[in-house]
């Protein structure tokens, strides 16, 4: 069974701080995601990466994916307090797009 | 348009009541999907249909039971269910169900079901 382990699963902190959250799986995977939940509300994309060293960035928010080290990154940059929410990273499996989702990481940016 | 529309949005029902959620897209995607999610959890697969087949069902009581009458349409009839049934459901869809770059499962809104 394919397990994915996100920390810290809480993160408070000042409004132009920057920090880091971690992804890792326990089994081969070249393709995780991201997304973000708001309170009470549905799932929104963040980032698709599908390959080792692939690194994308979205305003203040950076991820990058290591395969060899079955690590993914979501580095937050001089955080502001519309960035609080739930953070989920999500690894699949073939043959299906069957999606394990990492415990998540809730994050409050605090003014 | 990325949408993936849910109804209704909240549910409340008894133990003894049938209901069915619903779930629409206009993509032309052909997987969808069902996730249950209970507070602070992430969401926890339930079915997966593939060209309108159901080609996963991670053993979900019966009470529950999908339907997936075309590519666009995806319900789930709820009957018999138990308190700890309550949750958010989610439904999400994509391309299809085989590995394809960049594979993104665009999810719903959700609808918040309590069962009394």
């Amino acid at each position: 069974e394919l397990k994915v382990e996100q920390n810290p699963l809480f993160l408070s902190m000042q409004e132009g701080k920057n920090y880091t959250i971690y992804c890792n799986y326990s089994t081969t995977s070249d393709r995780l995601y991201w997304y973000r939940q708001d309170p009470g509300k549905s799932l929104e994309s963040l980032f698709v990466l599908l390959s080792n060293g692939a690194v994308k960035q979205e305003g203040r928010l950076m991820a990058s994916l290591d395969t060899k080290a079955r690590l993914s990154t979501l580095h937050i940059t001089a955080a502001v307090h519309d960035l609080s929410a739930t953070y989920f990273c999500a690894v699949d499996r073939v043959p299906f797009n069957k999606f394990y989702f990492g415990s998540g990481t809730k994050l409050n940016v605090k003014p | 348009d990325t949408e993936v529309t849910q109804t209704p949005k909240h549910l409340v029902m008894g133990m003894t009541n049938k209901k069915s959620l619903k779930c629409e897209q206009h993509m032309g995607h052909r997987a969808m999907y069902w996730y249950k999610q209970k507070a602070k959890k992430p969401p926890e697969l339930m079915f997966v249909y593939s060209y309108e087949k159901l080609s996963i069902n991670e053993s979900v009581p019966s009470r529950f039971s999908p339907e997936c009458p075309n590519s666009s349409l995806l319900n789930l009839h709820l009957h018999a269910l138990q308190p700890e049934d309550s949750a958010l459901y989610l439904c999400a869809s994509s391309h299809s169900t085989m590995r394809q770059v960049g594979d993104i499962q665009y999810f719903g809104a959700g609808t918040r079901l309590s069962v009394l």
